[in-house]
């Protein structure tokens, strides 16, 4: 079965400073991977996916992650911290027939 | 032109009544789904249905009964509600149930039982 394993449930950066969230998948076939945000009192919002192609993804609001099959490694990226990034992500993988999501990284962001 | 829009929003009750929440997309999704996000923001997938048929079934206690009148809508009612049923109830629609599809997020249903 597919699953993937958030490393650190808790990340603070400053304001302008490089932005990396963990995530690393297990699985035994090619994983269709994504990248969810929360903002408090809110619904998930899609940040970007991974199905086939192009291991770099881009994603909305400057975000992206790299798909490493070596690594077993989905990491979420974004060059220069916002305030307004502050926010719950959550790393998840499509097992089967239903996706299966990580524990989520709370990201804070200092100014 | 709210995508997935789930009513109420906070629903507060005592344990052993029953409730409903329900949840209505737009989008001409096929698949529909139940999240439950608890305490320490772990999410947890409950049901799925796919034009109107249950396709899963996470080992849910049978308190909990999902219906879906049309592939528009799913609800989902909770009866003799638990202390531990209080959560936030999360309601998603795909475009179909194949692998790699996002899924679409309402904003969720608060449940909290006293």
């Amino acid at each position: 079965a597919q699953s993937v394993t958030q490393l650190g449930s808790h990340v603070s950066v400053s304001e302008g400073a490089l932005v990396l969230l963990r995530c690393n998948y297990s699985s035994s076939v090619p994983p269709y991977l994504f990248w969810y945000v929360q903002y408090p009192n809110q619904g998930l919002q899609l940040l970007l996916k991974y199905t086939t192609g192009a291991t770099l993804v881009k994603g909305i609001n400057g975000f992206e992650a790299e798909f490493k099959k070596s690594e077993t490694s989905f990491h979420l990226t974004k060059p220069s911290a916002h305030m307004s990034d502050a926010a719950e992500y959550f790393c998840a993988v499509w097992n089967t027939d239903k996706l299966i999501f990580g524990t989520g990284t709370r990201l804070q962001v200092f100014p | 032109d709210t995508a997935v829009s789930q009513t109420p929003k906070y629903l507060v009750t005592q344990m052993g009544n029953d409730k409903s929440i329900k949840c209505e997309q737009n989008l001409g999704h096929d698949t529909m789904y139940w999240y439950k996000q608890d305490s320490k923001k772990f999410l947890k997938i409950m049901f799925s249905y796919n034009n109107k048929e249950l396709i899963i079934n996470e080992t849910v206690p049978n308190r909990f009964s999902p219906k879906s009148p049309d592939k528009a809508h799913l609800n989902l009612h909770i009866n003799s509600l638990e202390l531990g049923d209080s959560a936030v109830y999360f309601c998603a629609s795909s475009q179909d149930s194949g692998q790699g599809t996002p899924l679409h997020f309402g904003n969720g249903t608060r449940l909290t039982v006293t």
